[in-house]
Formats: C-alpha cells, sequence, structure tokens
C-alpha cells in the first residue's frame, strides 16, 4: 500500500547549525507534500508544504525540496534554535482520480533536539 | 489554538469497554479527519468526513465506527476496547475534503485502556 518513509528518527544538533530530514513516498501519483510540527504534549501544526509543480519552498529558516523522480522530499532548518526542537513529520497524499493515495500519509516522525 | 475541540481530553478506561470521542470542527470547515498516535506508529489516519459523509477510510479497525453529524461535529466510536488501543486520537478540520489543504488538529483525546 502507500507508504512514507521518514529519516532518521532522531536527530541531534548545536544550536545555530542546519537540520535535515528527509523523505520517500511510494505513490507517484502523491503531489502534495506537507510537513508538520509536534511540539511535545501539542497538536501537529504545518510548518511548509510544497505541491509537486515545484521543486522548491523557502520559508525564512525552513525550506522543502521535492525530487519527483527519486520520489523523496526534504524539509531544511538552517540556523536552528532550541524552539526548533520538536518531532516531525512528513506526509503525502494524492488528489484526483489517479492517485491511490486520496489521504494524508504521515511518516513515522523526526525527534529533533537542538542543543544551546 | 486551532479553533478544533475535542473532547475529552483524557479518558481511562477497561479492556471490553465502549468510548466515544468527540471533535467540533473550526468553524466554516465541512471535513473531520480522525488520526490515532501511538508511541510505535506514529500518525495514523483512520477515517474522512465531509458535511456528513464518509469520504476516505484509512487503518480503521472494525470495532472502531464514526459519523460526522448535520451540525458538522464528528464522533469516533470505540468498542470492544484493547490494551493496544491505548493511544492520542487527534481530530483534524478543514475546509474542503480535498487532504492536499491544509488540516487543522485539535488538542487530541489520550485514552487509556487498562
Amino acid at each position: 500500500g502507500e507508504n512514507v518513509e521518514q529519516h532518521p528518527s532522531t536527530l541531534s544538533v548545536q544550536e545555530g547549525d542546519s537540520a535535515v530530514i528527509k523523505c520517500t513516498y511510494s505513490d507517484s501519483a502523491s503531489n502534495y507534500f506537507p510537513w508538520y510540527k509536534q511540539e511535545l504534549g501539542k497538536r501537529p501544526q504545518l510548518i511548509i508544504d510544497i505541491r509537486s509543480n515545484v521543486g522548491e519552498k523557502k520559508d525564512q529558516r525552513i525550506a522543502v525540496t521535492l525530487n519527483k523522480t527519486a520520489k523523496h522530499f526534504s524539509l531544511h532548518i538552517t540556523e536552528t534554535q532550541p524552539e526548533d526542537s520538536a518531532v516531525y513529520f512528513c506526509a503525502a497524499s494524492a488528489t484526483g482520480d489517479g492517485g491511490a493515495t486520496n489521504k494524508l500519509i504521515f511518516g513515522t516522525g523526526t525527534l529533533l533536539a537542538v542543543q544551546p | 489554538d486551532s479553533g478544533v475541540t475535542q473532547t475529552p481530553k483524557h479518558l481511562i478506561t477497561a479492556t471490553g469497554q465502549r468510548v466515544t470521542l468527540r471533535c467540533s470542527p473550526r468553524s466554516g470547515d465541512l471535513s473531520v479527519y480522525w488520526y490515532q498516535q501511538s508511541l510505535d506508529q506514529g500518525l495514523q489516519f483512520l477515517i474522512q468526513y465531509y458535511n456528513g459523509e464518509e469520504r476516505a477510510k484509512g487503518n480503521i479497525l472494525e470495532r472502531f465506527s464514526a459519523q460526522q453529524f448535520p451540525d458538522l461535529h464528528s464522533e469516533l466510536n470505540l468498542s470492544s476496547l484493547e490494551l493496544g488501543d491505548s493511544a492520542l486520537y487527534f481530530c483534524a478540520s478543514s475546509v474542503v475534503a480535498d487532504p492536499s489543504y491544509e488540516q487543522y488538529f485539535g488538542p487530541g483525546t489520550r485514552l487509556t485502556v487498562t
């Protein structure tokens, strides 16, 4: 079935360094790729998303890249700060009749720890 | 605050019992999604309703059922509970039925089955 793999499961960086989280998806019809941030004990919140008609999107210190050929997408956080510490989830969905993934499939999450 | 509310916040019950979780979407949102989050499974999509009708199904067990009412609130019913059903249950809402639009998550209901 549809699957989204996410790596690494945990990531520890020093404050000010960059962090990269990678995901791969199985459904080639997937065309929407959001990233959610979940702080401890809180709800997941959308931080950035990308659609299949673009290869990169940036919003201040965060960016997402998409490689449709390889079916993978990545989250990049630059100049990390302690408040970036959280679990990050990638997800993928397909819309329209061409995709089996007519729902949002989440990766297993990455626990990011930013050390001051 | 996302505008999505869920009750109760916590629920402790015994194996074999039945519980109902409630979700009220953001004002104006017609779509409600249910997710199960456990430590080893991440966020698992269970089911989606749009304007009162079932729209998509994920890994929802037969012991689980849901519905969306005319006022658009939704309920997730879990029956014959097992220890493995212990998890955080989130609902999320969205304006449209298409999952490729932002989903706003509620605060979740933590279910503990003893």
